[in-house]
C-alpha cells in the first residue's frame, strides 16, 4: 500500500514569491493535515482538511492557505514568502475525524532566499 | 494549555535498553503517540496509547503512561544502530480539532 506522497521534494523560492506544495493521502483516508517543522521551532500544526473542508487551523497568518480536492489530495499555498518560512513541510493523512492515527509523508523542504 | 516536553539527547550502547521520556500538561489528551524521524525523512508512526491505558507493548517497544503525573515513556529493548533517530511524542486532544501537539524531540544516538 502506497504511503503519503508529497511533491516537490525540495523547493527554492525568493522572498515575496508564492509556493505551492502538494500532498496525496493514503488510499481510503479522507483527512489531510499540514505541519511545519522549522529549525528551533519544532513541529507546528498548520491546517486540517476533511471531505474538502478546512476543519481546523493553527496559529499561522492568512498567507498560509490550502485546499483539498475531491480525490482528497491537498495543496498548501504560502503567499508573500518570508525568510522565516524556510522549513520542512510535512503532510499527514488519516481515516478522518475520530480516527486519530496520522501517517506522515516525507515532506517538502522549502528554502526561501 | 498544551505543552509537551522531552529531553533533547540520549546516548546508549548497542544492545542496551533505551528509555525516552515525555511530559505533557493537558489532561484531556485522548491518544498519545510516538513518532520516529530519521535524517532528511518524514515521521514514522511507531506506536500509540489510548489515554485510559497504562501500558502497551509492541515487539521491542513498550509504552508506559502515568496519567497522574502526565508522564509518557517509550522503552526500546535491545537498541540497535538503526534505532538512531529523533523520537517525538505527541498528544491528540479531545475536541482539539484533530491536531497533534508534538514534543521537542529526543535525539537517540546508539553507539557500538
Amino acid at each position: 500500500e502506497a504511503g503519503v506522497t508529497q511533491s516537490p521534494t525540495h523547493l527554492i523560492k525568493t522572498r515575496g514569491q508564492q509556493a505551492t506544495l502538494r500532498c496525496s493521502p493514503i488510499s481510503g483516508h479522507t483527512s489531510v493535515y499540514w505541519y511545519q517543522q522549522a529549525l528551533g521551532l519544532g513541529l507546528q500544526f498548520l491546517l486540517w482538511y476533511d471531505e474538502g473542508e478546512e476543519r481546523n487551523r493553527g496559529n499561522f497568518p492568512p498567507r498560509f492557505s490550502g485546499r483539498q480536492f475531491p480525490n482528497y489530495s491537498s495543496e498548501l499555498n504560502v503567499n508573500a514568502l518570508e525568510l522565516e518560512d524556510s522549513a520542512l513541510y510535512l503532510c499527514a493523512s488519516s481515516f478522518g475525524p475520530g480516527r486519530d492515527e496520522q501517517f506522515f509523508g516525507p515532506g517538502t523542504r522549502l528554502t526561501v532566499l | 494549555g498544551e505543552d509537551v516536553e522531552q529531553s533533547l539527547f540520549l546516548s546508549v550502547r548497542e544492545g542496551d535498553s533505551s528509555v525516552i521520556n515525555c511530559t505533557y500538561t493537558d489532561s484531556s489528551s485522548t491518544y498519545l503517540y510516538w513518532y520516529k524521524q530519521e535524517p532528511g525523512a518524514g515521521l514514522q508512526l511507531l506506536t500509540y496509547i489510548f489515554s485510559n491505558m497504562d501500558m502497551k507493548q509492541d515487539q521491542r517497544l513498550t509504552v508506559l503512561l502515568n496519567k497522574k503525573d502526565k508522564h509518557l515513556s517509550l522503552r526500546i529493548a535491545d537498541t540497535q544502530t538503526g534505532d538512531s533517530a529523533i523520537y517525538f511524542c505527541a498528544e491528540g486532544l479531545k475536541g482539539g480539532g484533530n491536531k497533534l501537539t508534538f514534543g521537542t524531540g529526543t535525539q537517540l544516538k546508539v553507539e557500538l
